[in-house]
């Protein structure tokens, strides 16, 4: 299948600080999504994007659909605790075919 | 449902003993995805259903894993004859498919299934 190249893998940051994590693929793809997972539970959807070179914020995210359609990044800025948890990036090829990154795990020291 | 629901939450099984998970999905949604989460990884697709069209079981690690989505609603995965490596969180998800539209095709995820096999 398609593989979704995420980076970091993990990261330690301290609290307030901001963060940036990014996807790249080599195949094109129509969307881009970004979700958060908490232990235990199942990712939660942050940002959709759904045209190259869009620009959308929810808050203190930020997410970029790469003009190329073969990438996207996700910025977070001045974290917080309740921040912790791992990201992934999804990109979606057709109307049924999702493929999602490895994650990025975040840790937010206070 | 106002989500969607899966259940159990956590399964304790024993190496070849068969298990079921369900998946009760959003109301109104047609797509039903299972994915398999095994520890420190990514999502790897498992099943996709839509509608009544055939479903797409491309992801379908062995023949010991099956599904059905009984009505166009709830789905229930079964693994046969478990084994160790089976091991891992089995997440749904569902959708409403609108095409490339903004708001359209979000995957929405149950909380998961975490099976252990011994």
């Amino acid at each position: 299948g398609q593989q979704l190249n995420q980076s970091p893998q993990s990261m330690f940051i301290q609290e307030g600080e901001d963060v940036s994590m990014n996807c790249t693929s080599s195949s094109i793809f129509n969307t881009w999504l970004w979700y958060k997972q908490d232990p235990g539970e199942g990712p939660v959807l942050l940002i959709a994007l759904y045209k190259a070179g869009e620009l959308t914020s929810n808050g203190r995210l930020t997410a970029q659909f790469g003009i190329t359609r073969k990438d996207s990044f996700l910025n977070i800025s001045a974290s917080i605790p309740s921040d912790v948890g791992i990201y992934f990036c999804a990109g979606q090829l057709s109307r049924n075919q999702f493929y999602f990154g490895t994650g990025t795990s975040l840790t937010v020291i206070p | 449902g106002a989500g969607v629901s899966q259940s159990p939450s956590n399964k304790v099984t024993e190496k070849g003993k068969d298990v079921e998970l369900r998946c009760d999905p959003i109301s109104g949604h047609t797509a039903l995805y299972w994915y398999r989460q095994s520890l420190g990884q990514g999502l790897e697709f498992l099943i996709y259903f839509q509608g009544n069209s055939a479903p797409d079981k491309s992801g379908l690690p062995s023949d010991r894993f099956s599904a059905e989505r009984t009505g166009g609603s709830v789905s229930t995965l079964t693994i046969q004859r478990t084994q160790q490596e089976d091991s891992a969180v089995y997440l749904c998800a569902s959708s409403f498919p609108r095409g490339f539209i903004s708001g359209a095709n979000v995957l929405t995820f149950g909380a998961g299934s975490r099976l252990t096999v011994l």
